[in-house]
C-alpha cells in the first residue's frame, strides 16, 4: 500500500485561506468517504481535524473544512492564524481493514 | 475522559524485540478498535495495524506482516504491540490510537523506540 501524496509544504499569510491536497487511488481515497485529516505540532501526538471527508470533531474551529473529488481529498484552512502552523496528514481507509496516511504537509503561516 | 497511556521509552539492539503497552481508560474498552501508528524521526505517520479488543482479532499492514504482533488484556484494559527483528529503521515514536468508526479520535502520548547497537 503506497502512501497518499501530499505537497511537502504550503503557506499563507494570516487571514488568508490555504488548501492542502491529498491524492490517492481508486482503491483508497476514491473508493471510500473515510478520509480524515490530522494536525500535528512538533513533539506532540496528532489531533484529528476532519473525518469522513468533511466532518469536524467537536471543538475544531469551522475555519477547517474538507472535501473530496475523485481520488483527491482536500483540507482548506480559512482565516489563517499563527496557531495553524503545524504539520497536516491525510489518512484514508484502503479496504480490507487497512489504512494509509499521506506523507504530510508542513503549513507555514507567513 | 478518554485516556491512552503508553509505556516508556525503550532502547533495543538490532535483532531484538520490543513490546509497547497502551492502557485505555475512560470508556468501554471492548467497544473500540485500537490502532498502532509509528513515526520515524522527521518522517510522516505510518499505519501498522489494529486489534479488535472484543475478539482479539488483528489486521496488520503488509509491510509488518510476520514481524508485528498486537494483543490485548481485557482485564486491565491494555493493548500491546510487539515488533520483532528490530532494525535501525524501526527507530520511531510508536502511537496507539483509538479507532472511532472511520478515524483516530484519541491518541496515546507516544513511545520512542530507539534501535542502536
Amino acid at each position: 500500500q503506497s502512501a497518499l501524496t501530499q505537497p511537502p509544504s504550503a503557506s499563507g499569510s494570516p487571514g488568508q485561506s490555504v488548501t492542502i491536497s491529498c491524492t490517492g487511488t481508486s482503491s483508497d481515497v476514491g473508493a471510500y468517504n473515510n478520509v480524515s485529516w490530522y494536525q500535528q505540532y512538533p513533539g506532540k501526538a496528532p489531533k484529528p481535524m476532519i473525518h469522513e471527508v468533511s466532518k469536524r470533531p467537536s471543538g475544531v474551529p469551522d475555519r477547517f473544512s474538507g472535501s473530496k473529488s475523485g481520488n483527491t481529498a482536500s483540507l482548506t484552512v480559512s482565516g489563517l492564524q499563527a496557531e495553524d502552523e503545524a504539520d497536516y496528514y491525510c489518512c484514508s481507509n484502503a479496504g480490507s481493514n487497512n489504512w494509509v496516511f499521506g506523507g504530510g504537509t508542513k503549513l507555514t503561516v507567513l | 475522559q478518554v485516556q491512552l497511556v503508553q509505556s516508556g521509552a525503550e532502547v533495543k539492539k538490532p535483532g531484538a524485540s520490543v513490546k509497547v503497552s497502551c492502557k485505555a481508560s475512560g470508556y468501554t474498552f471492548s467497544d473500540y478498535n485500537m490502532h498502532w501508528v509509528r513515526q520515524a524521526p522527521g518522517q510522516g505517520l505510518e499505519w501498522m495495524g489494529r486489534i479488535v479488543p472484543k475478539s482479539g482479532g488483528t489486521n496488520y499492514a503488509q509491510k509488518f506482516q510476520g514481524r508485528v504482533t498486537m494483543t490485548r488484556d481485557t482485564s486491565i484494559t491494555t493493548v500491546y504491540m510487539e515488533l520483532s527483528s528490530l532494525r535501525s529503521d524501526d527507530t520511531a515514536v510508536y502511537y496507539c490510537a483509538r479507532g472511532d468508526k472511520f478515524f483516530f479520535e484519541y491518541w496515546g502520548q507516544g513511545t520512542l523506540v530507539t534501535v542502536s547497537s
